[in-house]
């Protein structure tokens, strides 16, 4: 299984859809989470943190169910600037010796349509 | 302020030669990680400097990679004797503090990238 996997996609949605994306992560020491937004051939950059209880930024919430090892990504109301891909990031412990890194998911591309 | 900066943007190269690749992290930051993202796939980590502790290279593919970090700022990562396979993406990022830990929260800010084609 690998570390960190999401929804394949693409996603093409219309205008003022709502979207989800989901991602499994296999590491049950985990602790932190997070969904990074990659516009087409740019760096990838911090759309939020994901917390136990759920936590919301304007159109966008995140959720994190820890006994399921799944965390989830909402959309309301798409807009055109939406359009780009959501990498699902999980804090993981390697090399059995107590260090950690952040792994990334491949991603999950959205389009979202006029 | 400034982000975090990376050049070249762009690295054509022939089979073989070696290329040097040079990132500058946003002033402050202690941790600084190195990445490579090949089409179509994630973020492969590399390489990770926290200030004056010894780098975690564990990322890195083979002994053709490495990197340095000197002054405990600027970053450059070295190719020796590039492959076809190398071609990809190559991110720095940085980040405020040290970001290890289960629990670790600090939001990495990722530089532009260096395409690096091997031909």
């Amino acid at each position: 299984r690998k570390e960190v996997e999401q929804d394949p996609g693409p996603f093409n949605v219309p205008e003022g859809a709502t979207v989800a994306f989901n991602c499994t992560y296999s590491n049950s020491a985990s602790q932190s989470f997070f969904w990074y937004r990659q516009d087409c051939r740019k760096e990838p950059k911090l759309l939020m943190s994901v917390y136990s209880s759920g936590n919301e930024d304007g159109r966008f919430t995140a959720q994190l169910n820890r006994a399921s090892q799944y965390i989830s990504l909402l959309i309301r109301d798409s807009k055109l600037s939406d359009s780009a891909t959501y990498l699902c990031v999980v804090n993981t412990a390697y090399s059995g010796a107590g260090s950690y890194q952040l792994t990334f998911g491949k991603g999950t591309k959205l389009s979202v349509i006029p | 302020g400034a982000g975090v900066s990376q050049s070249p943007s762009n690295k054509v190269t022939e089979k073989g030669k070696d290329v040097e690749l040079r990132c500058d992290p946003i002033s402050g930051h202690t941790a600084l990680y190195w990445y490579r993202q090949s089409l179509g796939q994630g973020l492969e980590f590399l390489i990770y400097f926290q200030g004056n502790s010894a780098p975690d290279k564990s990322g890195l593919p083979s002994d053709r990679f490495s990197a340095e970090r000197t002054g405990g700022s600027v970053s450059t990562l070295t190719i020796q004797r590039t492959q076809q396979e190398d071609s990809a993406v190559y991110l720095c990022a940085s980040s405020s503090r040290f970001s290890r830990g289960p629990r670790s929260n600090n939001t990495q800010y990722f530089g532009p990238g260096t395409r690096l084609t091997v031909l």
